[in-house]
């Protein structure tokens, strides 16, 4: 069965500080894919990296890294010298290579004060 | 811009009302999708479609109705059978895997369904 867990409901820090969202997940699929996506306030998902389950190559996107760890089953993302604009609801999702399914975790609210 | 276009916003049903709620792609995508949001339980899937004129239920598909006529359009009734539909709904669309693995979704701006 599938499962992604984000066990963070809320996190707050304040601005300039690092911080790191967890995301665990569950599969029995060797060939899967990973996403993190950002919801602003608007509401509307916004797309931010995929990560295919042979590469586990860390990344980093700007202020944006993403550490991936298949011996953990993790894919966490951290934000580095966070900023006000930060703020949204992080969401991980895995999906299983020749599915159209994705399995959404329950989300992260990140709070960045000023 | 290439894009995915819900309507309305904001959407308002009385009891025993069906409501359909809309939603438009020109990204040339051949998957849709529907999810329901509800505070601290993430995005549940409603239904999804791969296909004109084919779609498959996901998890929380009772009290909910689709169909897929065209490639651009995937528009969700809400029933009167569905007890409590008050949420966010969320629009999505990808590519199908042509060789490069499952491509990320995209998203409309949602609408946010209350009971009067």
């Amino acid at each position: 069965a599938q499962k992604v867990t984000q066990a963070q409901t809320e996190i707050s820090v304040v601005e300039k500080e690092d911080v790191t969202l967890d995301c665990v997940y569950e599969t029995r699929d060797t060939t899967y894919y990973l996403f993190w996506y950002k919801q602003p306030p608007s509401g509307e998902l916004v797309f931010l990296i995929r990560r295919n389950s042979f590469d586990e190559q860390n990344e980093i996107s700007g202020r944006y890294s993403w550490n991936f760890q298949k011996s953990t089953s993790s894919f966490n993302f951290t934000i580095t010298a966070s900023q006000v604009v930060d703020s949204a609801v992080y969401f991980c999702a895995l999906s299983e290579s020749g599915t159209y399914k994705y399995i959404f975790g329950t989300g992260t609210r990140l709070k960045v004060l000023a | 811009d290439g894009g995915i276009t819900q309507s309305p916003k904001y959407l308002f049903r009385k009891e025993g009302q069906n409501v359909t709620l809309s939603c438009e792609q020109n990204l040339n995508h051949d998957a849709m999708y529907w999810y329901r949001q509800d505070p601290g339980q993430g995005l549940r899937l409603i239904y999804y479609s791969q296909i004109v004129n084919d779609f498959q239920k996901g998890d929380i598909a009772e009290g909910y109705s689709v169909s897929r006529e065209k490639k651009e359009s995937f528009p969700l009734t809400v029933t009167s059978a569905q007890k409590n539909p008050t949420a966010f709904y969320l629009c999505a669309s990808s590519m199908r895997d042509r060789g490069r693995g499952n491509q990320p979704q995209h998203f409309g701006d949602g609408t946010r369904l209350s009971i009067l």
